[in-house]
């Protein structure tokens, strides 16, 4: 079956720091790969995507690579800010053998400290 | 239009009660889906429309009675709840069901709380 690894948190960063959330799966197609993102008392937001390997999602900052011969798409910011803090969700969409379903990680809490 | 909207945004019920919780969305999307989200846990599926019709129900209680009435409106209807079911909802939407990339999006959710 499918599944989502992601680093465990909570992890907490001063403002400016240098930002890594690990992201693995595991998969029996050719799954797309999402990062979301969840502020405090609000739902999921689609952070950025990628769909075949090699591609590159980013958005606001933050960016990952779909790498398929490590089965991962780590999440990564070169300089956080205190409005990042949220919990990030690493996911996969595999139609051929989940159809529309999403395999979410665990989540990882962020905290940035001024 | 890039929004999936949810009311009521809080809802609080007793046991015996009946109620609904109403999504809506304007961007044309096929697919649509109910999550069910406990605290510091990532959204687990529920229910799957695609054009209208019930594609994938995972083995929900039925105290809990999707509908959707329209392409853009998507309802779920609440009776006999228990105090575990306490938990933020969330309803996505996506263009299709299962296409590639085919990412969702999702509203700013219900918090509900059974009392």
């Amino acid at each position: 079956g499918n599944s989502v690894t992601q680093m465990e948190g909570p992890v907490t960063l001063s403002e400016e720091a240098f930002l890594t959330i690990n992201c693995t799966y595991t998969a029996t197609g050719y799954p797309s790969l999402f990062w979301y993102v969840q502020y405090p008392g609000e739902g999921l937001q689609l952070l950025l995507k990628a769909t075949k390997a090699d591609d590159k999602g980013s958005n606001k900052g933050f960016e990952a690579t779909y790498r398929k011969e490590t089965t991962s798409f780590h999440l990564e910011k070169g300089s956080v800010q205190v409005s990042d803090s949220a919990v990030y969700f690493c996911a996969l969409s595999d139609r051929e053998t989940s159809g529309s379903r999403l395999t979410f990680g665990e989540g990882t809490q962020l905290t940035v400290n001024p | 239009d890039t929004e999936v909207t949810q009311t009521p945004k809080h809802l609080v019920m007793g046991m015996t009660n009946k109620k609904s919780l109403k999504c809506e969305q304007h961007m044309g999307h096929r697919a649509m889906y109910w999550y069910k989200q406990k605290a510091k846990k990532p959204p687990e599926l529920m229910f799957v429309y695609s054009y209208e019709k019930l594609s994938i129900n995972e083995s929900v209680p039925s105290r809990f009675s999707p509908e959707c009435p329209n392409s853009s409106l998507l309802n779920l209807h609440l009776h006999a709840l228990q105090p575990e079911d306490s938990a933020l909802y969330l309803c996505a939407s996506s263009r299709g069901a299962g296409g590639l990339g085919n990412e969702q999006f999702f509203g700013p959710g219900t918090r509900l709380t059974v009392l």
